[in-house]
């Protein structure tokens, strides 16, 4: 498996402009999670999704961002207007595995190598 | 509430020698206890994990981590470090039931030769 994968690795936008993140799970999990990463804030969970469902959203900032997750093999995050502020490294991380029975299998996150975001 | 303390920013130490990065945790249960390693411009990678059963956990890199339920803390540990493990460390805590990790705000660990 080619892991969690993300793109783009870099994006540099102005202040305003929308920014989408995308994410590919491992094939096979379940779980899909967003967290943001900056200096100041450490590793931050934004959402999680079971089965393409959001179960928890409480650490998204505000109303700018959405995550969507159309379907098992794709997720995306969206801010619109992007800010300054927003600048910061995003990663996309997935666990689980469908069909399993191994329950030592779960919680362990496999992460992707993160979006930069710079807002300018 | 859960929580996941890493009193140590950044610590420096010789190649070869030994190492402890220190983890406290605040947890009602028995929580499932994970360490993560970051390298420069990459993604965390699992380094351990603690579900059960011996409170010593061997993981991958040579590093090995002890549960103390009376410390609650969650150590990790190697005896020689290597060069190549400078890296950012984060120590994790989730729930039994369900996928939220809590992560701490992680320890810089810089080798020198």
């Amino acid at each position: 498996d080619a892991g969690v994968i993300q793109s783009p690795r870099h994006e540099v936008t102005e202040m305003g402009q929308e920014v989408t993140l995308r994410c590919k799970p491992i094939s096979g999990h379940d779980y899909l999670f967003w967290y943001r990463q900056t200096m100041m804030r450490g590793l931050e969970l934004l959402i999680y999704f079971n089965n393409n469902v959001p179960i928890d959203d409480s650490g998204m900032p505000e109303d700018r961002f959405s995550a969507k997750m159309p379907n098992a093999s794709f997720s995306t995050l969206k801010i619109q207007p992007s800010e300054p502020r927003d600048s910061a490294v995003y990663f996309c991380a997935s666990s689980g595995n469908s069909g399993s029975r191994l329950k030592t299998s779960y919680n362990e996150q496999f992460f992707g190598p993160g979006t930069r975001l710079t807002v300018l | 509430a859960q929580s996941v303390t890493q009193p140590d920013i950044h610590i420096t130490v010789s190649e070869g020698a030994s190492l402890e990065l220190r983890c406290n945790y605040s947890y009602g249960a028995t929580p499932y206890l994970f360490w993560y390693v970051q390298s420069p411009g990459q993604g965390l990678q699992l380094l351990l994990k603690y579900f059960s059963g011996d409170t010593l956990v061997q993981g991958i890199k040579g590093f090995e981590a002890e549960f103390k339920r009376s410390q609650s803390s969650f150590n990790l540990r190697k005896p020689s470090v290597h060069w190549s493990d400078a890296a950012e460390y984060f120590c994790a805590v989730s729930n039994t039931g369900g996928f939220k990790t809590i992560f701490g705000a992680g320890t810089r660990l810089f080798v020198k030769a």
